[in-house]
């Protein structure tokens, strides 16, 4: 069985703060890992992904993800957050060629 | 818009009633997936689809539910004798598996709400 899990539900914070969202899975098979968001009153979209090679990927607006095999972890970051991020956020798992998603994070940024 | 499409956005019924949506996947995407959202929960997934043969179905998806893809394009998902914990975010997806990452694009979603 594959699973997900993200902490922290809900992250508040100011325009300039660095954001960091947890992510850990559970899965016995090779994993692929995204993050999605979803900005308000818009449907879910791919920010980034890992299938291989370098853990550290990037993303679009400045996101990036490090997979951490040892810590079953796929943590997502932005060094500096803009009113522009308010949105929520799903780290996802596909094994069986289904997507596990977590709970996701909620979160907003204040001007 | 060649995106993902839905159809309706939003569905409001009684208990007891049955109800159909409709996804229109990215032409040339031959999987279609079906995944279910309730308030405050990630999507889950229902069942999916390659060209027209569904090849997996979630144990959340009771004998109430149906899907069908009869041409390999657009699907429907159909919820006969609705339930008010029927009601949630219908999120429909399409993906291409030639591709090296098979990447699910999401459309807008259809919200359920069952009185």
């Amino acid at each position: 069985a594959q699973s997900v899990s993200q902490h922290n539900h809900h992250v508040i914070l100011s325009e300039a703060a660095s954001l960091e969202l947890g992510c850990n899975y559970s899965y016995g098979g090779t994993v692929n890992l995204f993050w999605y968001v979803q900005y308000p009153g818009q449907h879910l979209q791919l920010l980034l992904k890992y299938f291989s090679g370098d853990p550290l990927v990037k993303g679009i607006k400045g996101f990036e993800a490090e997979f951490i095999k040892s810590k079953f972890s796929f943590n997502l970051r932005k060094p500096s957050v803009q009113w522009s991020d308010t949105a929520e956020y799903f780290c996802a798992l596909r094994g069986n060629n289904r997507l596990a998603f977590g709970k996701g994070n909620q979160v907003v940024v204040i001007p | 818009d060649t995106g993902v499409s839905q159809d309706p956005r939003h569905k409001i019924t009684k208990r007891g009633q049955n109800v159909t949506f409709r996804c229109d996947p990215i032409s040339e995407h031959n999987r279609l997936y079906w995944y279910r959202q309730t308030l405050g929960q990630g999507p889950e997934f229902l069942t999916y689809f390659q060209n027209e043969a569904q090849l997996e179905k979630s144990r959340l998806l009771s004998d109430r539910f149906s899907a069908e893809r009869p041409k390999g394009s657009f699907s429907t998902l159909e919820i006969q004798r609705t339930e008010q914990g029927d009601s949630a975010m219908y999120l429909c997806a399409s993906s291409w598996d030639g591709s090296s990452y098979n990447e699910q694009f999401f459309g807008p979603g259809t919200r359920l709400t069952v009185l």
